[in-house]
């Protein structure tokens, strides 16, 4: 079956420091890989997604991610976090022959930043 | 920016009753979906909704879920008779079309508390 594991349920970085945040898929075709960002009271915002082409994708607000098949991973990435980065972070996955748009996420990691 | 708009943030509710929550997409989006998270559990979609009538459904949209457009406006998750284990938030989520590669636009999510 198809699953999203983000491993990390909860990370603490400090200010300044790098950040990598893991997300394992299992999937059968070709996936679609999202990483989405929530923070209190906000819906998910989109930080980026993978669907081909070159495998580092580069998003919003300073982040990107790797997608490396022969590891089903597509971890997340920024290289200096600042306290507004601190928010709940999901995993999710597509393909190309859902055509219901159906988004299957993994568990979500709480990133808290340390001042 | 637009974005999708959720009513109310908060439900409570008893048992049996029927709880209707509501949605407002992003204006040009034709796609629209629900998506539940159960607290401490993945976020898990519910439903998508393409050209009034739904596109696909999961396991747990079983006849006590629908889902309407009854507007050019609102879209609508209503559950018949609540359980316990209804107890989640909502999101609701839109997108321009039904591509895979579409983003899907959350909104904030409406906490559902049923007593």
């Amino acid at each position: 079956a198809q699953s999203v594991t983000q491993p990390d349920i909860h990370i603490t970085v400090s200010e300044g420091a790098s950040l990598e945040l893991r997300c394992n898929y299992s999937y059968g075709a070709t996936p679609y890989l999202f990483w989405y960002v929530q923070s209190p009271g906000q819906g998910l915002q989109l930080l980026l997604k993978y669907f081909s082409g070159d495998t580092l994708v580069q998003g919003i607000k300073g982040f990107e991610a790797e997608f490396k098949r022969s590891q089903s991973s597509f971890n997340l990435r920024k290289p200096s976090v600042h306290w507004s980065d601190a928010a709940e972070y999901f995993c999710a996955v597509s393909d190309q022959y859902n055509q219901g748009g159906k988004l299957i996420f993994g568990q979500g990691t709480e990133l808290s930043v340390k001042p | 920016e637009p974005e999708v708009t959720q009513t109310p943030s908060h439900q409570v509710t008893q048992m049996g009753q029927e709880v209707i929550l509501r949605c407002v997409p992003i204006s040009n989006h034709l796609y629209f979906y629900w998506y539940r998270q159960i607290l401490g559990q993945k976020v898990e979609f519910l439903v998508s909704f393409y050209n009034n009538e739904i596109s696909e459904k999961s396991e747990i949209f079983d006849d006590q879920f629908s889902v309407e457009r009854p507007d050019g406006s609102n879209f609508t998750l209503k559950i018949r008779s609540t359980k316990l284990e209804d107890s989640a938030m909502y999101f609701c989520a839109s997108s321009e079309d039904r591509q895979p590669t579409d983003t899907q636009y959350f909104g904030p999510g409406t906490r559902l508390t049923v007593l």
